[in-house]
């Protein structure tokens, strides 16, 4: 069964400084994996995806992520986070077989906080 | 473009009764998948659709039912409500289903009293 691990509940930076959101997850196979962003009260948006390829992934406002299959992590990074960064983040793994058809889970999420 | 629409934004409902909620993909999207988000967790699945027939489900008990129509918009059906369903109820679509990225919609606030 495919599941998904975010560590850490809650994390708080000061704006300007660099932001890494850790990530683990469990696939049998090749996964695809996601990063969304939430804001209170609002819908998922898509930051940034792994199908295959280059392990390092660019998404979208200045986020990137790196595939390690060797420790099954996808963490999610950003070199200078701005005020407007605080939201949720959840971490994603597509399955494509069986009942797990266009299947995502997803962690826990992950409160970030910007201090000015 | 216009993104994945879904109505109504808000709804209030009794304990037992069914609730219909509806969601309109992306133009071209043929894919529209269904989750369930609760207060302070990430989103559940619920099901799949693709091309009008299911192609995945998620543990949810047979109250919760769903459908794709001809322009692939997509109702998600909840029969004999309890406490527990209220929730967040998302969906989303996509354009290369299964390993395609899901685009989601605003959501449904669902509250159960």
């Amino acid at each position: 069964a495919q599941s998904v691990t975010q560590p850490d509940i809650h994390i708080t930076v000061s704006e300007g400084a660099s932001l890494e959101l850790r990530c683990n997850y469990s696939y049998g196979a090749t996964p695809y994996l996601f990063w969304y962003v939430q804001s209170p009260g609002q819908g998922l948006q898509l930051l940034l995806k792994y199908f295959s390829g280059d392990t390092l992934v660019q998404g979208i406002k200045g986020f990137e992520a790196e595939f390690k299959r060797s420790q099954s992590s996808f963490n999610l990074r950003k070199p200078s986070v701005h005020w407007s960064d605080a939201a949720e983040y959840f971490c994603a793994v597509g399955g494509a077989g069986g009942t797990s058809y266009g299947k995502l889970t997803f962690g826990q999420g992950t409160i970030l906080t910007v201090h000015p | 473009d216009a993104g994945v629409t879904q109505s109504p934004t808000h709804l209030i409902k009794t304990r037992g009764q069914h609730v219909t909620l509806r969601c309109s993909p992306i133009s071209g999207h043929k894919s529209v998948s269904w989750y369930q988000q609760v207060l302070g967790q990430g989103p559940q699945f619920i099901f799949q659709y693709y091309e009008k027939e299911e192609r995945g489900r998620g543990n949810f008990p047979d109250r919760f039912s769903a459908r794709q129509f001809p322009n692939y918009s997509s109702e998600l059906n909840v029969n004999a409500l309890l406490l527990g369903d209220s929730a967040l109820y998302l969906c989303a679509s996509s354009l290369t289903p299964p390993q395609g990225a899901q685009y989601f919609g605003p959501g449904t606030r669902l509250t159960v009293t």
